[in-house]
This record gives structure tokens, sequence and C-alpha cells, in this order.
């Protein structure tokens, strides 16, 4: 049980595109989602949090008008990178909350090249 | 401010021995702590998670211990396998406690 679907799990765009990174949560449903970034060999960097029908939290330095997050049902949560450029080029995770239950369910990432 | 240290960015072992890693926090008290693997290009897998009111967790071939005084959490891989060659993360929640912060992770390689 417990499994978080990301998709799609590669894309490439080209600069100035939007891209859209979907995560669902397949047999439980999550209050809360997690999106991370990261680098090549460092750790995950939270981007934000966000919480079925309000308004993501996003980390300090997180341009929200960027990196947009809607967390319309319990079970869907998209990231769309907005006008994407090649620094926005990363490998993306989400990860999923059963209510306040531990632990945290992972998607398998996305790994976005803006050309 | 909350910071989360994995010492040792990489560890390289011979199967068979022993792998244990180091997590180091400071700055607050975390109600718990969890470790997860990464394999690359996936999403990080839980393993274990131990509650400050707990010394040690085990699980299989796995242990963890939580030193609350020390601020300190080491993760055992007890018999290793090249199968358990992977970047183990640690994981502590944030001070609001609905998210979860990482350390850097340790890239650990065992060799045949």
């Amino acid at each position: 049980g417990a499994v978080v679907s990301q998709h799609p799990s590669r894309v490439i765009c080209k600069s100035g595109t939007s891209v859209k990174i979907e995560c669902r949560s397949l047999d439980f449903q999550a209050t809360t989602m997690f999106w991370y970034r990261q680098f090549p060999k460092k750790s995950l960097m939270l981007m934000a949090t966000s919480n079925e029908g309000s308004k993501a939290t996003y980390e300090q330095g997180v341009e929200k008008d960027k990196f947009l997050i809607n967390h319309a049902s319990l079970t869907l949560s998209t990231l769309t990178v907005t006008s994407a450029h090649p620094e926005d080029s990363s490998f993306y995770i989400c990860s999923a909350r059963d209510g306040f239950n531990l632990p945290l369910h992972f998607g398998n990432g996305t790994r976005l090249t803006v050309t | 401010s909350q910071k989360i240290e994995q010492n040792s960015e990489a560890l390289n072992i011979q199967e068979g021995k022993t792998a244990t890693l180091t997590c180091n926090y400071t700055n607050y008290s975390p109600a718990y702590l969890q470790w997860y693997r990464q394999d690359p290009g996936r999403g990080p897998v839980f393993l274990l998670l131990i509650r400050e009111n707990e010394k040690e967790k085990r699980k299989e071939r796995l242990k963890v211990t939580f030193d609350t005084t020390l601020k300190q959490s080491l993760f055992h891989i007890t018999a290793s396998q090249p199968a358990d060659s992977a970047t183990y993360l640690c994981a502590l929640p944030y001070s609001s406690a609905s998210k979860i912060i990482f350390g850097s992770g340790t890239r650990l390689s065992i060799r045949p």
C-alpha cells in the first residue's frame, strides 16, 4: 500500500515553455503533499508544502510565481514550472502524507531538462 | 537555525562488514527521526523511524539508535551486501512538525 505515482518521469522542454508535473496518491488520501528539488549528488531541498484545498506554503527563496502548486483533491497535487529556463533543470520529487501519519511516501521523481 | 549533518558523503566497505552511518542535528529536539534509502534516479524509500523515547530500533539487518543528549542517530547495516549500495538519508521534522527536512545523505558502496 501507500503508493505515490509521479508523472512524467522525464521531460525535456524548450526554454520559455511551461511544464506540469503530477503527483498522485493511489491508495490513500494525502491531505499534505510536499515538493522537493534535488541536484546531482545533493540532498532533497524542500520547495513547498501543499494542503488540499488551500494555497501552498513555499520555502524561503522559492519563487511561488515560478513554481505553481495546485492541490485540488486529496489524491492529486501538481507542480507547474512556468517559463522554464536551463537553470530549472533538476530532479523534482513529490511526497505525500496520509493524514498526520508517518512516514512520507515518495514518488519516483521527474527529471526535467530545459534546453 | 535547525541543521542536519550526515558526516560522511561517501562510505565504502567490504561485503559482510557492518556499515555505520551517522546523522547529527543541532538547535532543536525532534520528536522522532527517520532513515530513508534512495537509489539513483528514484525517490527515497522509508526504512525506519525512531522516536525520542526510544534508544534503539531494529528491522532485519538494520539497526538505528537515537541519542538525544548527543543529538545523534547512528544507522547500522549488518552483514552488508552489494545490494545495500545506495544513498541513505536521515530526516527530521521541521519546527512546525508538519514538514520533513533531509540530511545531505551518505552514499554507501559495498564491494564484493
